[in-house]
């Protein structure tokens, strides 16, 4: 069926290296939005992108929707203990008319 | 703004009891959305409203499961009876003009049957 699915599921990450968590669709997004999800916390809404080929940039976090618009990469570069948590991609699907979430990765900080 | 306000925050019931979730969305937004998370199933949609109008609810376990919005800034999920497979963080979520926005989640309730 249609899903997004997120790769790695778990990553661990030593403080101050950078890592890429990728988010991959079966079918042609509109749109992809990512979300954080802090241990204990809910899903907060981080960016949306649009466009093929798009990047945004918010401070040492960088996101990317593909030119075929079927995956997505955010990418964080010296990583901070701050960083910890679930990152989740989702995409909306015409043919339900909802967001479809990946079951997300979970980053844990090696200080 | 309030952001949307879930209660109870935790939840310990036995097992056949019925539960009751509450949810209080973002004002104005038109769309609410109840998830379910667990680490072996992640994060599922249960069901979805439209203008207080139940939309999809094929996420919906089963009959045990049910959820109303009486009014728009009001809406309930409830397991009657509950078991302990049930356990699991749930979160409602709210939107503005397509369900395929940007969504505003709760903290969640964190149900526990034992």
């Amino acid at each position: 069926g249609q899903q997004v699915m997120q790769i790695p599921q778990y990553q661990h990450v030593q403080e101050g290296e950078d890592f890429t968590t990728y988010c991959n669709s079966s079918t042609t997004l509109s749109n992809i939005q990512w979300y954080k999800q802090r241990p204990g916390g809910h899903p907060v809404f981080l960016i949306q992108l649009v466009k093929s080929g798009e990047v945004k940039k918010q401070k040492r976090l960088t996101f990317q929707f593909g030119e075929a618009k079927k995956n997505s990469s955010l990418h964080i570069t010296a990583t901070q203990t701050t960083d910890v948590g679930t990152y989740f991609c989702a995409g909306p699907y015409l043919a339900n008319n909802r967001l479809a979430f990946g079951k997300g990765n979970q980053v844990v900080v090696i200080p | 703004d309030a952001g949307v306000i879930q209660s109870p925050r935790h939840e310990v019931t036995e097992m056949g009891q019925e539960v009751t979730l509450r949810c209080k969305p973002i004002s104005g937004h038109d769309y609410l959305f109840w998830y379910r998370q667990t680490m072996m199933r992640g994060l599922e949609l249960l069901i979805y409203f439209n203008n207080n109008v139940p939309i999809d609810d094929s996420g919906m376990p089963e009959d045990r499961f049910s959820a109303k919005m009486p009014n728009a800034s009001f809406s309930t999920l409830k397991i009657q009876p509950s078991e302990p497979r049930d356990s699991a963080v749930y979160f409602c979520a709210s939107s503005y003009g397509t369900p395929r926005n940007e969504q505003f989640f709760g903290p969640g309730t964190r149900l526990t049957v034992l």
